[in-house]
């Protein structure tokens, strides 16, 4: 069973810059779930969907960002216009909607340097 | 508010040395808490969770950890540190339950010396 992947593993992008991440859940999970982790900080939840609805979006920092999961599957996470703060490593995971698991599978990330 | 304290940021062992791992928590309710441990290039796993029942509780790769309500701790423990443990490992906690959002600590890096 293939893991959730994340796209690309880096990015370095200008200020100002427009920048899309993508994220492939693991087949079937209904939940999907980005966080941010700001160098030297604590991993921070940034937004929760259930299928194609957003559960949870109050992690979002600012209009800047807009996450879609059209299909409730694969996700992206844009960040329009970028700035330096964005900087970061964000990942990305899932889990099923049910069951006792209540274990959320994380991708490696995508480090996104903007500059 | 919640939040969630790991007081150590790095911490160097010896192999087949114990290791504890500190994690406090601040949240009223019964908390959903985590142990997630990520290797470099890779993502976060799952070590283990505690949400009910048996406040000592197993995970993969050895570990351990205990629910202590009155502290309102969740240590990781190992009594044995293999060289393969070095990593980052981060406390978390679903405040709203299960498949919610999870609160993260800050993260340990654990570094092993021969």
């Amino acid at each position: 069973e293939a893991g959730v992947t994340q796209f690309p593993s880096h990015s370095v992008i200008e200020k100002g810059q427009t920048v899309t991440l993508r994220c492939d859940p693991i087949s079937g999970h209904d939940n999907l779930y980005w966080y941010r982790r700001v160098m030297g900080k604590e991993i921070k939840f940034l937004l929760h969907f259930v299928k194609e609805s957003k559960q949870d979006e109050s992690g979002m920092p600012n209009n800047r960002f807009l996450a879609e999961r059209t299909g409730g599957t694969y996700s992206t996470l844009k960040v329009q216009p970028a700035e330096l703060e964005d900087s970061g490593v964000y990942f990305c995971a899932s889990s099923p909607w049910t069951g006792e698991s209540y274990e959320q599978y994380f991708g490696p990330g995508t480090r996104l340097t903007v500059t | 508010a919640q939040s969630v304290t790991q007081p150590d940021i790095h911490i160097t062992v010896s192999e087949g040395a114990s290791l504890e791992l500190r994690c406090n928590y601040s949240y009223g309710a019964t908390p959903y808490l985590f142990w997630y441990v990520q290797s470099p290039g890779q993502g976060l796993q799952l070590l283990l969770k505690y949400f009910s029942g048996d406040t000592l509780v197993q995970g993969i790769k050895g570990f351990e950890a205990e629910f202590k309500r009155s502290q309102s701790s969740f240590n990781l423990r190992k009594p044995s540190v293999h060289w393969s443990d070095a990593a980052e490992y981060f406390c978390a906690v679903a405040p709203s339950g299960g498949y919610n959002k999870l609160i993260f600590g800050a993260g340990t890096r654990l570094a092993v010396h021969p």
